[in-house]
Formats: structure tokens, sequence, C-alpha cells
């Protein structure tokens, strides 16, 4: 069975400097996604980014990029110039492409707080 | 403006007393899923469809009920809630194609005495 684990209860940046969230997971398929979803005090799910595994290069948006290992099974989350807006609950999702119930599996979550 | 609806967003109720809370989206996606998030657990799936009248058990389905009779909808039932069934829901939905992305709807709050 696949698992994610976030090993990063809670996380604290100063504004304008860079994070980065930790992600990794247990799987034996070969193909997949993975996803960070971002939380907001709204309660609302955003995607922030996600990635293919059969991808060698890293996604980026914007401010946020990853680094995806897939021989260690890694998935990190990196802000650069973190804003305000940024503070939210951060969870790494996995999602085993062609399975019988297409469902994300998440990590239990990484509160991140950007303070001014 | 592509969207998941829930209604409603807040919910407070009593042992025993049947609800339902509606999903409907957009974005003529066939595949729709119920997850619920508690404290240290993240979300986890309790039902989800891969088309109309196709559904399935996800992960903790006790308690539970679902229908899909049309594309667009995908209610959760809760025929005799529980208050370990306090929970924070969302519904979500995706095409099944290779771009698989989950949207997810604003969630409910509820809350059962």
């Amino acid at each position: 069975a696949q698992t994610v684990t976030q090993s990063q209860p809670e996380m604290s940046v100063q504004e304008a400097e860079t994070v980065t969230l930790s992600c990794t997971y247990d799987t034996s398929e070969n193909n997949y996604y993975l996803f960070w979803y971002k939380q907001p005090p709204s309660r609302q799910m955003i995607l922030v980014i996600r990635q293919e595994a059969y991808k060698q290069q890293n996604a980026t948006e914007n401010r946020f990029s990853v680094n995806f290992q897939k021989a260690a099974k890694s998935f990190s989350l990196k802000i650069s110039d973190s804003q305000l807006g940024d503070t939210a609950m951060y969870f790494c999702a996995f999602l085993f492409y062609g399975g019988a119930t297409n469902k994300l599996i998440f990590g239990t979550g990484t509160l991140l707080a950007v303070q001014p | 403006e592509a969207q998941v609806t829930q209604n409603p967003r807040y919910l407070i109720t009593v042992t025993g007393k049947k609800l339902t809370v509606t999903c409907s989206q957009n974005m003529n996606h066939e595949y729709m899923s119920w997850y619920r998030q508690d404290p240290g657990l993240g979300l986890r799936q309790i039902y989800y469809s891969m088309n109309v009248e196709v559904t399935d058990k996800g992960d903790v389905p006790e308690g539970y009920k679902v229908s899909r009779k049309e594309k667009r909808n995908f209610p959760l039932i809760l025929e005799s809630p529980s208050p370990n069934q306090t929970s924070l829901y969302f519904c979500a939905s995706s095409s099944l194609d290779s771009t698989d992305t989950q949207y997810f709807g604003p969630g409910t709050r509820l809350t059962v005495l």
C-alpha cells in the first residue's frame, strides 16, 4: 500500500526568505503523480504544484518548485521569496495513475507560518 | 467559472438525524470523490465514483452512503450521524484522462452533537 509521510508538523520562515517542506512516499508502482496542496485558514484546498513521475524535470510554478528524487522517493516543496499569504497548511499527496480508485493519498500536513 | 460546490458549508446537528451534503461540479468530470479531514490524519477517502451509477467504497466508508444519478452531482448521505463523524468534508472531482488533477470544493464543517 502507498503511504505519504510529512515529517515536519510545523515550520516557520521569515517573509522574503526561502523554505523547503519535506515529503517522502512509499510505493512499488512506477506510474504516478505527486501533488502539493495548500490549505489556508479558509480551509479551501488549493493545488500548488504537480509532478508526473515519468518526468525527470522538476516542476515549477512561479515561486514554488519541487525537488523530485524518484529513486529516494522524495518530493520536497521549495517556496522562494515567502509571502504572508503563503501561511497555510501544506499537504503532500500521491496518486497512482490507472489505479482502480483514483484515490489521492495524503500526508498529515505541514503547518507553515510566514513571519513579518 | 470551473468549480466544485458544496452545501451546506457549516452544519451542526444531533446524533441520529439524517443529513445530506450536496456536491456539484460544472467541469463534466467523470470522477468524483468524498474525503474527510481530521487533525493529524490528513484527508482520507470515504467514497468515490468513476461515472454515473458507478460508486465504490474508499478507506473510511462506514456510516456513509453516496449516489451518482447525474454526472454533475455526488451527494454524501449520513443516515444516522454519530459524534465520530464530526469532521471537515471535501468533495473533489477530476477527469479520467492523463491530467488527473483533482479539484476540491470549499469544504463542509460538520458537527454532530
